[in-house]
């Protein structure tokens, strides 16, 4: 069955320290996988989108790689407005739909 | 430039009544999929329409349809509400469909049922 994991479940840091964030999947006929970020009460906002493996990319605190079972996403010296919740998802081949993981909460305190 | 339109954003509804949630996407953007939001599944796809086709369908009872009209904007709807189906209910509007394009969510619509 195709599964996308996300860990840790929450991550508490202090602001400017760094951490990463891990989304790993197993499924067949990956097209493309995705970053959001929800806030509470609100829709996820898109962040990245990684096709292959090596693939990398940045957004001011944010880089997010790839590699053929799972991607990272990379939180540099992340201030307190970072906190939110991240969501990876996954695209298969096959159907066009999302397959979302269940998030990391991550809460950057001052 | 507009983004994605949810209404109403708050619905209470009383168990087997029906609902009619709307999506306005993106201006220019022809698909739109539905996502139901719960504490306890996250996100799960319910269905994408494209150019007023459904073009796929997730594992939710047949309560749940939807619909899309000629100017893109899509409803979805939930008869005999159960009190299950509370959750956060997003659509997502992306030009032709993931993964030939990103998605964007809109702020969605909560729905309580009691």
């Amino acid at each position: 069955e195709d599964q996308v994991t996300q860990s840790p479940e929450a991550l508490r840091l202090q602001e400017g320290e760094s951490s990463s964030l891990n989304c790993s999947y197993t499924v067949s006929g990956l097209r493309g996988l995705f970053w959001y970020r929800q806030d509470p009460g609100k829709g996820p906002e898109f962040l990245f989108t990684l096709y292959s493996a090596g693939e990398e990319k940045e957004k001011e605190r944010l880089k997010a790689t790839l590699t053929k079972k799972e991607s990272f996403l990379h939180i540099t010296a992340p201030k307190p407005e970072d906190s939110a919740t991240y969501l990876c998802a996954v695209h298969l081949g096959s159907a066009r739909q999302l397959t979302f993981g269940s998030g990391t909460q991550l809460t950057v305190l001052p | 430039k507009a983004g994605v339109t949810q209404t109403p954003r708050y619905l209470i509804k009383t168990r087997g009544q029906q609902v009619t949630l709307s999506c306005s996407p993106i201006s220019g953007h022809r698909s739109v999929s539905w996502y139901q939001q719960t504490p306890g599944q996250g996100l799960q796809f319910l269905f994408e329409y494209f150019s007023e086709t459904q073009r796929n369908k997730g594992n939710f009872p047949g309560r749940f349809s939807g619909r899309q009209f000629s100017n893109s904007r899509s409803e979805m709807n939930v008869s005999t509400l159960e009190l299950g189906d509370s959750a956060l209910y997003l659509c997502a509007s992306s030009p032709f469909g993931t993964p030939d394009g990103e998605a964007f969510f809109g702020q969605g619509t909560r729905l309580t049922v009691v």
